[in-house]
């Protein structure tokens, strides 16, 4: 089955830690997306990879970055977790533009 | 961006049809429509997208609007397990632009 899979699908950080959350896809996609979901705020996007070291702000970019070395991994980088950064993330991919996007299973994150 | 409009909650009886609106009166000619639903404690998961004509997969129809301003999810017979968040969102044809999801519909299945 193809699949995007993400590293954890719990985790428990102390304000202030530096954060890596991992997502991989194994369907050689271009497009990879990071989003984060809050109670009665739906899903919110972070950032957003079209190719390779390539990466795009999407509506709440602060307190956070990315990495995109390889195609297949994309990487969420809380520099020092902070309290507000609680939440389910959740980590989508497509092939292009208009292709339908498939998400992983999210990380619950708590930051204490 | 532009942006779509769903009623917060509807409700169905099981075996029954339901029709699930969106209004995306900004919509410019290379938008995809696509819907997603997420269903609890899971990631979303797709379920049709189109451009200008109705399309049908087995999970779906979405019946699209003469002037694109409008679309609609038809599940033809709900089920429990269709209880879920609906998302209608847009996607900017020919470019890499983001997604933008907005709060969705949730549907409540009675048996």
């Amino acid at each position: 089955d193809v699949k995007v899979t993400q590293s954890s699908r719990y985790l428990v950080k102390r304000t202030g830690e530096k954060v890596f959350l991992e997502c991989v896809q194994d369907m050689d996609h271009e497009n990879m997306f990071w989003y984060r979901q809050d109670p009665g705020l739906g899903l919110r996007l972070i950032y957003f990879s079209y190719d390779v070291k390539m990466k795009e702000k999407g509506d709440i970019p602060e307190g956070y970055s990315v990495s995109r070395e390889k195609k297949e991994r994309f990487s969420l980088i809380l520099e020092s977790a902070s309290t507000n950064q609680t939440s389910m993330y959740l980590c989508a991919s497509r092939k292009g533009a208009n292709e339908k996007l498939l998400f992983g299973s999210g990380t619950q994150l708590s930051v204490l | 961006d532009a942006k779509t409009t769903q009623p917060n909650s509807m409700e169905s009886n099981e075996e029954e049809p339901v029709h699930l609106p969106c209004n995306h009166s900004t919509i410019s000619g290379t938008d995809y429509i696509h819907w997603y639903r997420q269903l609890p404690s899971q990631g979303p998961e797709y379920v049709i997208h189109g451009l200008t004509s109705n399309v049908n997969n087995r999970m779906a129809s979405l019946a699209i609007a003469e002037d694109r301003k409008s679309s609609t999810l038809i599940l033809h017979r709900a089920t429990l397990r269709d209880a879920a968040v609906y998302y209608c969102i847009l996607t900017y044809g020919g470019s890499q632009g983001n997604l933008i999801f907005g709060k969705g519909t949730k549907l409540s299945v009675k048996p």
